[in-house]
């Protein structure tokens, strides 16, 4: 069975500042790892995804992700944070023919 | 990249009456569909996986009588809620994943389901 642990339920940074969102994840078989940004009554957006190429996957609007199998972490960062970086973001595993979802991350953007 | 629909984007309902959601892959043919449910704040909760031409796979908890989907097609799977209360009030995203395979699903906007 495969699971999802996305560690802090909000994330606050300054704009400019970087952003870091921390997902673990446990999978009884080699995943895909995706990230998915989520805004208010709207549907998910892929920001990137890991398929067992590279390790260090990069995503749209400046977004990219490291994934360490020793650390079984798949972490997304991206340097400079804008205001529009402002929603909710979900790490997901999938493995088996089936997605599972973190509990999710608000990142918050102040001015 | 592909592009998932759903129809309504919102519905609003009496207690006890039946609301059908239709999920349609546009520009590519879906093997697989999936049904989410997302309570406000809270994250995707997978209900179900069907198949085209198969009986839907349901996730454990989740009452099949209650929530019939239907994947006629490799285009249209529909979810209907049936005598819905308003603890059934949620959004409703469908996903699917494409005959070509690969890893990605394309999900649908999303419906808001409001039972009075």
């Amino acid at each position: 069975a495969q699971s999802v642990t996305q560690l802090g339920s909000h994330v606050s940074v300054s704009e400019g500042a970087l952003v870091l969102l921390r997902c673990n994840y446990s999978s009884s078989v080699p995943p895909y790892l995706f990230w998915y940004v989520q805004y208010p009554n709207q549907g998910l957006q892929l920001l990137l995804k890991y398929t067992s190429a590279a390790t260090l996957v990069k995503g749209i609007n400046g977004f990219e992700a490291e994934f360490k199998k020793s650390e079984t972490s798949f972490h997304l960062t991206k340097p400079s944070a804008h205001m529009s970086d402002a929603a909710e973001y979900f790490c997901a595993v999938r493995a088996l023919f089936k997605t599972i979802f973190g509990a999710g991350t608000r990142l918050f953007v102040k001015a | 990249g592909a592009v998932v629909s759903q129809h309504p984007s919102w519905v609003i309902c009496k207690s006890g009456t039946s609301v059908k959601i239709e999920c349609r892959s546009l520009d590519f043919q879906a093997t697989t569909m999936f049904w989410y449910r997302q309570f406000p704040k809270q994250s995707l909760m997978l209900m179900a996986t069907s198949n085209e031409g198969s009986k839907a796979t349901y996730e454990q908890g989740v009452e099949k009588d209650k929530f019939l989907i239907n994947h006629a097609s490799l285009t249209l799977s529909t979810l209907t809620v049936t005598s819905a209360h308003p603890e059934d009030s949620s959004f409703y995203i469908c996903s699917a994943i494409g005959l070509a395979g690969g890893n990605e699903q394309f999900f649908g906007p999303g419906t808001r389901l409001t039972v009075l």
